[in-house]
């Protein structure tokens, strides 16, 4: 059974600090989704990586997938209080089915005013 | 463009009844996707149905069951619902089959059995 895991779980910082999020696993994905959910709506496609060593920036977060494809990791920079969230990655699982994906457990963001 | 809908939005449901839950996918899209959020946790897979197929299922029991209808809609039931089942349900849509196209949720269904 493929997993991902998130870490840090949760995560509380200031306005104006720089964090980065990893998701990593013991199996080699094709690609790799983020998503940022907000309590009681749906997740939010942010990026998929498919390279190995592959880095995508959207504007204040930054991508990288790793060159095994095995883990990939979000960095934000000068983090808001918008930036506030679920982070979750998550990872296609073609295994038995026509593909579904497996998501990590998420990192829970708070940024502080 | 309309995002992927999903109606109810929430739900309170007895143990033992059953529920239908609904999803309009995004317009052109052909394939739909059901996941099960337990608070806490990441979504888990359930159903993908493609062309009214079903696709792909989850490590999920035989309560849960699903259809897709010419307009590419769907609709998840769950039966003889345990309280468990008490979790954020959601839709996701694609172009084609998950495993080619990215896929796009709606904002889920609350459901929660007492």
């Amino acid at each position: 059974t493929q997993l991902l895991e998130q870490s840090p779980q949760f995560l509380s910082i200031q306005e104006g600090e720089n964090l980065t999020v990893y998701c990593n696993s013991s199996s080699v994905f094709s690609s790799l989704q983020w998503y940022r959910q907000e309590p009681g709506e749906g997740p939010v496609l942010l990026v998929t990586v498919v390279t190995g060593g592959e880095v995508k920036k959207l504007k204040r977060l930054t991508f990288q997938f790793g060159d095994a494809r095995k883990d990939s990791s979000l960095h934000i920079t000068a983090a808001q209080p918008g930036d506030t969230g679920l982070y979750l990655c998550a990872g296609m699982d073609y295994g038995g089915s026509q593909g579904n994906l497996i998501f990590g457990k998420g990192t829970k963001l708070s940024v502080k005013p | 463009d309309a995002g992927v809908t999903q109606s109810p939005t929430h739900l309170i449901k007895t143990r033992g009844q059953q529920v239908t839950l609904r999803c309009s996918p995004i317009s052109g899209h052909k394939s739909v996707s059901w996941y099960q959020q337990v608070l806490g946790q990441g979504p888990q897979f359930i159903f993908q149905y493609y062309e009214k197929e079903e696709r792909g299922r989850g490590n999920f029991p035989d309560r849960f069951s699903a259809r897709q209808f010419p307009n590419y809609s769907s609709e998840l039931n769950v039966n003889a619902l345990l309280l468990g089942d008490s979790a954020l349900y959601l839709c996701a849509s694609s172009l084609g089959l998950a495993a080619n196209y990215e896929q796009y949720f709606g904002p889920g269904t609350r459901l929660t059995v007492t």
